[in-house]
């Protein structure tokens, strides 16, 4: 399979702890995303890295989150002391830079609840 | 900011008939890519199709095809022959020209839920 892989597909958690999601893009991709898709809504830009470089953060990416991608290739995406309403379907994707459009691939998603 | 606005929450369609999504979006920039993506249930987002602003004639694959009105800003999928398999989640994105040494980011609309009916 050379699609984008997210790993955990699901994760609950109580409220306060610490979560890390991992995401692994096409291999020959530079660029990766990250979103965040609440119901009901479109996917909504978290981040961005260009190889190992994160070039840019959306205001949604409070303090509580951080995100790596050592070596250009994965990535993880850690929400410290969760709140409830960081529950959300969490989606990475990636592109290559090559790509006029710069169309992005989908991962399936990791979907997080916070009780 | 650019906006991506899909009014249509939800719709129906019969097997074998044919639908149109609509979806406007705002922006001052010339250029500029459209996109639809299809979301099935608990499955990673797809590209269907992909229309570059500067080039006038609708993109089209297969039974999926684009009515781009670009002085509108209008970017509608029409599906045809509809397939059981063609309900998800449809999503209509906007995405401008990268500036130099930078990039665009993509947004959004809210979707479409496509039901398609034996």
């Amino acid at each position: 399979d050379t699609g984008v892989s997210q790993d955990p597909r699901h994760k609950i958690t109580k409220r306060g702890q610490n979560v890390t999601f991992r995401c692994d893009p096409i291999s020959e991709h530079n660029r990766l995303y990250w979103y965040r898709q609440t119901l009901g809504q479109g996917p909504e830009f978290l981040t961005y890295f260009q190889n190992e470089a994160q070039l840019e953060k959306s205001r949604l990416l409070s303090d509580r989150f951080s995100a790596e991608r050592p070596k250009g290739s994965f990535s993880t995406l850690e929400i410290q002391r969760t709140e409830q309403g960081d529950s959300a379907m969490y989606l990475c994707a990636s592109s290559l830079r090559a790509d006029s459009s710069y169309e992005q691939y989908f991962g399936p998603g990791t979907r997080l609840t916070v009780t | 900011a650019q906006t991506v606005t899909q009014s249509q929450p939800e719709m129906s369609v019969q097997e074998a008939e044919t639908v149109t999504l609509s979806c406007t979006y705002d922006t001052s920039e010339s250029d500029y890519y459209l996109f639809w993506y299809k979301q099935p249930p608990s499955r990673q987002m797809i590209l269907v199709i992909r229309q570059e602003a500067y080039k006038q004639q609708n993109a089209t694959e297969n039974r999926f095809s684009v009515n781009f009105q670009k002085a509108a800003k209008s970017f509608s999928l029409k599906i045809s022959d509809s397939q059981l398999g063609d309900a998800a989640m449809y999503f209509c994105a906007y995405r401008g020209e990268d500036p130099p040494n930078n990039f665009n980011k993509f947004y959004f609309g809210s979707g479409t839920k496509l039901n398609v009916k034996p």
